[in-house]
Parts: structure tokens; sequence; C-alpha cells
């Protein structure tokens, strides 16, 4: 149970957008398509932004979209916000009822 | 609206045990796996345990296997861990989570509770 690979870090200018990949294996990101994201801000819970690869839940905003390439999954935010600046998780199935969380990226809007 | 409301954590010595507690409320508790997720300090997020709906299927990840046991009491709309033989890297803030559908997403949060492994 390997831990997924983020960048630990991704900026932009508000208005821009950035782009967070998420890398795995075969066993996990590349066999499911239940990769999802978690947005947290400091000292609060994490919050679901994408789940099932890019399916957004009601309230979160378009802005927000999520991909999958073979072992690679990815979250875009486009139209940066102040607000987005936080810490963003992507998690996967990684098969046998296990779960695998990535690293974390903080994302820091400039 | 769905919450989920954690309680139970604490400072404890290493190698002794500790009971988590989650209450539900506000859906189908019945229905959905839950999970435990913990976040070390200044670290990242790590997957701990499942429970299906049932309460008869559990699963762990292999940092606390054989050492915690998950639970849940569906008339109740409860949940508990119980920790044995605590490590120093057991500390963290542990979250009660909501399963969104088999294997999707951890959709529902509770706002966490803090326990400490220290002498």
């Amino acid at each position: 149970q390997s831990a997924l690979t983020q960048p630990p870090s991704a900026s932009g200018s508000p208005g821009q957008s950035v782009t967070i990949s998420c890398t795995g294996t075969s066993s996990d990101v590349g066999g499911y398509n239940y990769v999802s994201w978690y947005q947290q801000h400091p000292g609060k819970a994490p919050k679901l932004m994408i789940y099932e690869v890019n399916k957004r839940p009601s309230g979160v905003p378009d802005r927000f979209s999520g991909s999958k390439s073979g072992n690679t999954a990815s979250l875009t935010v486009s139209g940066l916000q102040a607000e987005d600046e936080a810490d963003y998780y992507c998690n996967s199935y990684a098969g046998s009822n296990s779960w695998v969380f990535g690293g974390g990226t903080r994302l820091t809007v400039l | 609206q769905e919450q989920l409301v954690e309680s139970g954590g604490g400072v404890v010595q290493p190698g002794r045990s500790l009971r988590l507690s989650c209450a539900a409320s506000g859906f189908a508790f019945r229905n959905y796996g839950m999970h435990w997720v913990r976040q070390a300090p200044g670290k990242g997020l790590e997957w701990v345990a499942v429970i299906w709906s049932d309460g008869d299927h559990k699963f762990y990840s292999d940092s606390v296997r054989g050492r915690f046991t998950f639970s849940r009491d569906n008339s109740k709309h409860t949940l508990s861990l119980q920790m044995n033989s605590l490590r120093a890297e057991d500390t963290a803030v542990y979250y009660c989570v909501k399963e969104r559908g088999p294997f999707t997403a951890f959709d529902v949060w509770g706002q966490g509770t803090v326990v400490t492994v220290s002498s």
C-alpha cells in the first residue's frame, strides 16, 4: 500500500488554471475508476471535491474537474480564487478492500 | 444534514489501549460502509479501516491490522474503533468517514478526534 505520488506544491494567480497530478500504479489508479480528490483547509476536515475520476458532488463549483490517463489522475482548478488555497489529496481504491491516499499538494494562490 | 461526531481521543502511553466512538445522523446509516482515516501531525491522510454496512466485513491497513478493531451498531447509529498496543506512530487526528457508495469516495467527514501516544 504505497502512497500515490503528488507534487508537494502548486501555485497560480487568481483567474489562472492549475493542474495537480496523482500517480499510482495499475493496481490502484490505473485499475479502477474510483479516484477521488479532497480539499483540506488548515485545521479543518477534508472535503470531497471529485469522485469516480471526474464527477462533482452537489455544491462543488464546476471550476473543479478531474481526469485520468493510465496510472495518473489529475485535478484541474480553473479560474483560481483565493479560497481555493488549501491542501489537496487524491485517493484511489487499491483492491482487496483497501484504499490509498496521495501525499498531498499545497495549492498557493499568488 | 448528514453528520458524524467522533469522541474518545486523548493522551495514552505506548502499549496501552483507547476506544474511539463515532455517532452518525442525518442519513440511512445501515446502508453505508464506514471508514476511519487518520492524519499525523503535519502529515497527509492515511486510510485506516473500513466496515461494510452489514458490520460483518472489516478490513484494515497493514499498519493497524491485528491491533485495531472496527465495529458498528446499526440500531444506535454508532461506530467504534478499539485501538490496542498503541505506538507513537499512531499519534494522529482520527476521522470517522462515510462512504458515498461501495469503493467510491468518502463524502461525509467528522471533525476528527486527536489521539496522542506518548510516555
